[in-house]
């Protein structure tokens, strides 16, 4: 157990719609990264934040954003949901800027769009 | 711009058989961080190790070795006695010191599955 949770485990949508993808990092983590896992593209960094600080973006879609709240959880939002975006959606956190750079992942949240 | 080749995709073995995973990288930092994770069958991400790029010191963990040579930009892993739990998806990957403003992105090879056969 990494210590870093997500919710849901599975979600199934149909295309057009809005989901939101839950992270809680590990206790005293204050970075969180997503990634996407696909089969087309394999694992791709989307978007981080630090203490509620958005700090890097990669490959995400306009469509999709992120926030960091207070707590430290964290939230991916995925909207006008595309067939293509069904993928493995992970994120990791990591003990801050100049902390561990070891990133310790959730178990994903498989998203499913029909 | 920084990239990780795992040129197997795919490798079996049989049961107690030893295994190199292979893992070439491309950066122009000079400061960077390698790492290794498993992803077994149930999906989760386990990270396994952390290299500097300032420590080309090999390592060995019980029956998984790391071999870091930095003339080669290679990170190979090997799997001595391997056992069927050793069945997974295996990546490699990269972080740049300062990917920008304290952000250690971790870029990907695309995995290597390996299936240890009993």
């Amino acid at each position: 157990d990494s210590g870093v949770t997500q919710t849901p485990k599975h979600l199934i949508t149909a295309t057009g719609q809005r989901v939101t993808l839950r992270c809680s990092p590990r206790s005293g983590d204050l970075s969180v990264y997503w990634y996407q896992q696909s089969l087309d593209q394999g694992l791709q960094f989307l978007i981080q934040y630090y203490n509620g600080e958005e700090r890097a973006k990669g490959n995400i879609l306009e469509r999709f954003s992120a926030q960091q709240f207070p707590d430290l959880h964290s939230e991916l939002n995925l909207s006008s949901l595309e067939l293509g975006d069904s993928a493995l959606y992970f994120c990791a956190s990591s003990g801050g800027q100049r902390g561990s750079y070891e990133q310790y992942f959730g178990p994903g949240t498989r998203l499913t769009v029909t | 711009a920084q990239k990780v080749t795992q040129a197997q995709t795919e490798i079996s073995v049989v049961e107690k058989e030893d295994v190199t995973l292979d893992c070439v990288y491309e950066t122009r930092d000079t400061t960077y961080y390698l790492f290794w994770y498993k992803q077994p069958p149930s999906g989760e991400l386990v990270f396994l190790i952390r290299r500097n790029s300032f420590d080309e010191q090999n390592e060995i963990s019980g029956r998984y070795s790391w071999n870091f040579q930095k003339s080669t930009s290679s990170f190979n892993f090997t799997i001595t006695a391997s056992q069927v739990v050793d069945s997974a998806v295996y990546f490699c990957a990269l972080s740049e010191a300062d990917s920008g403003a304290g952000s250690y992105q971790l870029t990907f090879g695309k995995g290597t599955k390996l299936s240890v056969i009993p």
